[in-house]
């Protein structure tokens, strides 16, 4: 199984700051195909996760360009340019390039200041 | 718009068989675009996938569930159900229904509100 692993787990981040998680997975998300399966999802407090990026840095329809991916083959980095109030959340990394399991990370707590 | 609404008991007792119902409205599950899903969450923790399922009722499941896990689709009811038998405290959770995209295969793109179901005598 592809173990998927978030730092740090919590950061705190005054408005208008850059923030930055870091996701390493066990095994290359490269696939064949030539795509990166790895996927990053901010769940609000009370709320169901919500797709932000897609294929390492594809924004999602409606998702502010303060939101970027990057990285390839383990390592990936999820960056605000500057976070907002509403950023805060607990973000997760995900990989579906082992399906049809899919696994997450831990989760990166982002707190304001 | 798409929505998923998730149903069924909040309470099972240990032993027992745990039965949600995931309702799309907005959409149809008959779609060939996307699959449909489960995941839950138990308090204060991360995101584990359960399983999923295609409008021919094709499914797959995370094999550390998959001998207790059963997805089925009604697509005449245009909803999806999720068994999941022989429950303990440990399936205690958040269950959440959502769809995903057959093209870009990571995509869960909408969720349902999410449904807390408490395992307890």
């Amino acid at each position: 199984d592809i173990v998927m692993t978030q730092t740090p787990l919590s950061l705190s981040v005054t408005p208008g700051q850059p923030a930055s998680i870091s996701c390493k997975s066990s095994q290359s998300l490269l696939h064949s195909d030539g795509k990166t399966y790895l996927y990053w999802y901010l769940q609000k407090p009370g709320q169901p996760p919500q797709l932000l990026i897609y294929e390492v840095s594809n924004r999602f329809s409606g998702v502010p360009d303060r939101f970027s991916g990057s990285g390839s083959g383990t390592d990936f980095t999820l960056k605000i340019s500057r976070v907002e109030a509403e950023d805060v959340g607990v973000y997760y990394c995900m990989q579906s390039i082992q399906l049809p399991r899919y696994t997450f990370g831990q989760g990166t707590k982002l707190e304001i200041k | 718009q798409v929505q998923l609404q998730e149903s069924g008991p909040g309470l099972v007792k240990p032993s027992q068989t745990l039965s949600l119902t995931c309702t799309v409205s907005g959409g149809s599950i008959s779609s060939g675009s996307y699959y449909w899903s489960w995941i839950r969450q138990p308090a204060g923790k991360g995101l584990e996938w359960i399983g999923r399922i295609y409008t021919s009722g094709s499914t797959n499941y995370n094999p550390s569930l998959k001998s207790r896990v059963t997805i089925s689709v009604d697509t005449s009811k245009n909803q999806f159900s999720l068994k999941l038998s022989s429950v303990t405290a440990a399936d205690t959770a958040v269950y959440y229904c959502a769809r995903v995209s057959v093209e870009v295969a990571g995509t869960f793109d909408y969720w349902g509100q999410g449904t807390l179901v408490t395992v307890s005598s």
